[in-house]
């Protein structure tokens, strides 16, 4: 079965500090991977997408995500923090299997201190 | 340009009743998709379409709850006999196409059954 999976409820870094949101996934064929952005009370914003080439993808407010095909992995990183940066994230992959549904992980809330 | 809306952004009903859920795609895009979140969880997929038709319904919890897209614009879902555990934020997302194509969310609908 198609999945993703979050390993971590929670990350916590200090503003200015680099972050890595992990994600790893399990699909048939290609994988074609997503991350999303969800703020409180508002629905998902689009951050980045990997579908292929470059393993290091740049998406929005200066976040990235590196593909690791060798360990199904797809972490989100960002250099500097933002404690605007504070929201829960969302991993998806897309079924390569049935439809172009979107297959979700359980999310990861990011809390930046100052 | 406009993104995608939901209408209500807020919908309390009592158990048993019945209710109805609108979403406006983005102009131009082809594909429509409903997902269901519930507290704490991720996006999970309901139905699916392309253009009028719906292409993947695999995701709907039971007959009480059925979507339309008569025109290949709005959608709306509908729900029967609401019960309790219906309750959850229902996203609206559309796409300009099919396959890796990025899609958009809508800012939701929470539902909540008395």
């Amino acid at each position: 079965a198609q999945s993703v999976a979050q390993p971590e409820d929670q990350v916590n870094v200090a503003e200015g500090n680099p972050l890595t949101v992990k994600c790893t996934y399990s699909v048939s064929g290609n994988p074609y991977l997503f991350w999303y952005v969800q703020y409180p009370n508002r629905g998902l914003q689009f951050l980045l997408k990997y579908i292929t080439g470059d393993n290091l993808v740049k998406g929005s407010y200066g976040f990235e995500a590196e593909f690791n095909k060798s360990q199904t992995s797809f972490h989100l990183k960002k250099p500097s923090a933002l404690v605007s940066d504070s929201a829960l994230y969302f991993c998806a992959v897309r079924d390569n299997v049935n439809t172009d549904k979107l297959i979700f992980g359980t999310g990861t809330r990011l809390q930046v201190f100052p | 340009g406009a993104g995608v809306s939901q209408t209500p952004s807020n919908k309390v009903t009592e158990k048993g009743k019945y209710v109805e859920l609108r979403c406006d795609p983005i102009s131009g895009h082809t594909a429509l998709y409903w997902y269901r979140q519930s507290l704490g969880q991720g996006p999970e997929f309901l139905i699916y379409f392309q253009g009028t038709g719906a292409a993947d319904d695999s995701g709907l919890p039971n007959d009480r709850f059925f979507a339309v897209r008569p025109e290949g614009s709005v959608s709306t879902l509908k729900i029967q006999r609401t019960e309790r555990g219906d309750s959850a934020v229902y996203l609206c997302a559309s796409s300009l196409g099919t396959g890796p194509d990025t899609q958009y969310f809508g800012p939701g609908t929470r539902l909540t059954v008395l």
